[in-house]
């Protein structure tokens, strides 16, 4: 079965600083997806930034950007000139295409990342 | 706002109750998902629908239930809640079943049995 893991329970960073947060993760498939979603104080799950396996180029999105280590089973997000808006529970997702026509996300136990002013 | 929407948004209950979490998907979407959310269990998958059929299954217990009706709404079932079954519910759509679909999250049904 497929895991996420995310090592870091908590990060604190001052405003406009860069973080990276780590993910790793287990499987034996070759082609997959990945995706990082954000929790605010809200709770809305809102996706920040997805991967796919066969692209080795790293996937960017304005501030947030991966990178992806295929070999190493690795997944890592950086956050550039956080703002106090990024503050939230980032969580790791894995999405596992089960059988045609089926599938599920695999989810971290998440990072809570506090940005201080 | 994703445009998945979830209904209630809060519900209290006592245990051995039944209830019922409805989720209406994004315009367009045909796969809808749930997924329960608690302190000792993280985000966990429970089910797959795709155009009204059942198509992958995880970690949901017997005592719970869903499907998806014609107009691509989906109802999730809890009966015969336990103390344990408190947690955020969420709801997610994609467009289709192609294995890379981005799945879109709804604001999630807290509850709480007591």
């Amino acid at each position: 079965a497929q895991t996420v893991t995310q090592s870091q329970p908590e990060m604190s960073v001052q405003e406009a600083e860069t973080v990276t947060l780590s993910c790793t993760y287990d499987t034996s498939e070759s082609n997959y997806y990945l995706f990082w979603y954000k929790q605010p104080p809200s709770r809305q799950m809102i996706l920040v930034i997805r991967q796919e396996a066969y692209k080795q180029q790293n996937a960017t999105e304005n501030r947030f950007s991966v990178n992806f280590q295929k070999a190493a089973k690795s997944f890592s997000l950086k956050i550039s000139d956080s703002q106090l808006g990024d503050t939230a529970m980032y969580f790791c997702a894995f999405s596992s295409y089960l059988i045609q026509g089926a599938q599920k996300l695999v989810f971290g136990q998440g990072t809570r990342l506090t940005i201080n002013p | 706002d994703s445009g998945v929407t979830q209904t209630p948004k809060h519900l209290i209950t006592a245990t051995g109750q039944r209830v019922t979490l409805r989720c209406s998907p994004r315009s367009g979407d045909l796969s809808v998902y749930w997924y329960q959310q608690s302190l000792d269990q993280g985000l966990q998958f429970l089910i797959q629908y795709y155009n009204g059929e059942e198509r992958a299954k995880g970690n949901i217990l017997e005592r719970f239930s869903a499907q998806q009706f014609p107009d691509l709404h989906s109802e999730l079932n809890l009966s015969s809640l336990e103390l344990g079954d408190s947690a955020l519910y969420f709801c997610a759509s994609s467009v289709g079943v192609a294995g890379d679909e981005t799945q879109y999250f709804g604001p999630g049904t807290r509850l709480l049995v007591l």
